[in-house]
């Protein structure tokens, strides 16, 4: 199995600041990367998929870059909704896995 | 819209089996596959396996083979989840969720995406 592996684990920032959350996988899986926002108590919701296609609805302050085995999201003009988890998970093979999360805290 | 509704919270006892809807509206029922995801608190989700809706065909995690089963009832736009022999382990949040892809002009598939999900079923397993 591809293992993913987010950095940092957690992170503090305040409202207007910019934040990274990096990826990286085990082995090559080209751009079949994407990336999920998950709020307490919630689903994960899409943001970024192929690696950095904006779903549909998510603002222009996130985007998604990188390719091979290494990935990441930034945040710019950090929202008070953009306060949550963050995971990233490859589908270039299968099983899907999932990195192990991300936390944006204020 | 498209929308994924699961049913609600349950407890069983270790040995037990447990059985998860999910109800697909807004969309055709066979287009997309329908994967299943587990979460334990403070944990990444961890992928259980896919049925694909409109032949009924599944393929599961190595881990989970052997104790899951996924059906769906194409009438009722619903697909299921069972999970046998419980273990506290198994005590976690599963969602369904559906899978998108994008395709080259070829017809080749080229990416993949879990959009949307259901609200999550919060399955407690006691001992």
């Amino acid at each position: 199995d591809i293992q993913m592996t987010q950095s940092p684990s957690s992170l503090a920032a305040s409202v207007g600041d910019r934040v990274t959350v990096s990826c990286r996988a085990s082995q090559n899986i080209d751009s079949s990367l994407n990336w999920y926002r998950q709020k307490p108590g919630k689903a994960p919701q899409l943001l970024i998929y192929a690696a950095s296609s904006p779903q549909s609805g998510v603002p222009s302050r996130i985007t998604g870059g990188g390719s091979g085995t290494d990935f990441t999201l930034t945040i710019t003009s950090l929202q008070p909704e953009d306060f949550a988890t963050y995971f990233c998970q490859q589908t270039y093979t299968t099983p899907p896995t999932f990195g192990g999360g991300t936390t944006v805290a204020i | 819209q498209e929308q994924l509704v699961q049913s609600g919270a349950e407890v069983k006892e270790a040995g037990a089996s447990i059985k998860v809807s999910c109800k697909a509206s807004g969309y055709p029922f066979t287009t997309y596959n329908v994967h299943w995801v587990r979460q334990t608190s403070g944990q990444g989700p961890e992928w259980m396996g896919w049925i694909n809706p409109s032949s009924g065909n599944t393929e599961f995690a190595q881990k989970f083979q052997g104790r899951v089963t996924m059906t769906r009832d194409t009438s009722i736009t619903t697909v299921y989840m069972e999970l046998s022999a419980l273990r506290s382990d198994d005590t976690a949040i599963y969602y369904c969720a559906t899978e998108k892809r994008s395709f080259e002009s070829s017809g080749t598939s080229l990416y993949s995406w879990f959009d949307p999900w259901g609200q999550g079923t919060l399955v407690t397993v006691s001992s």
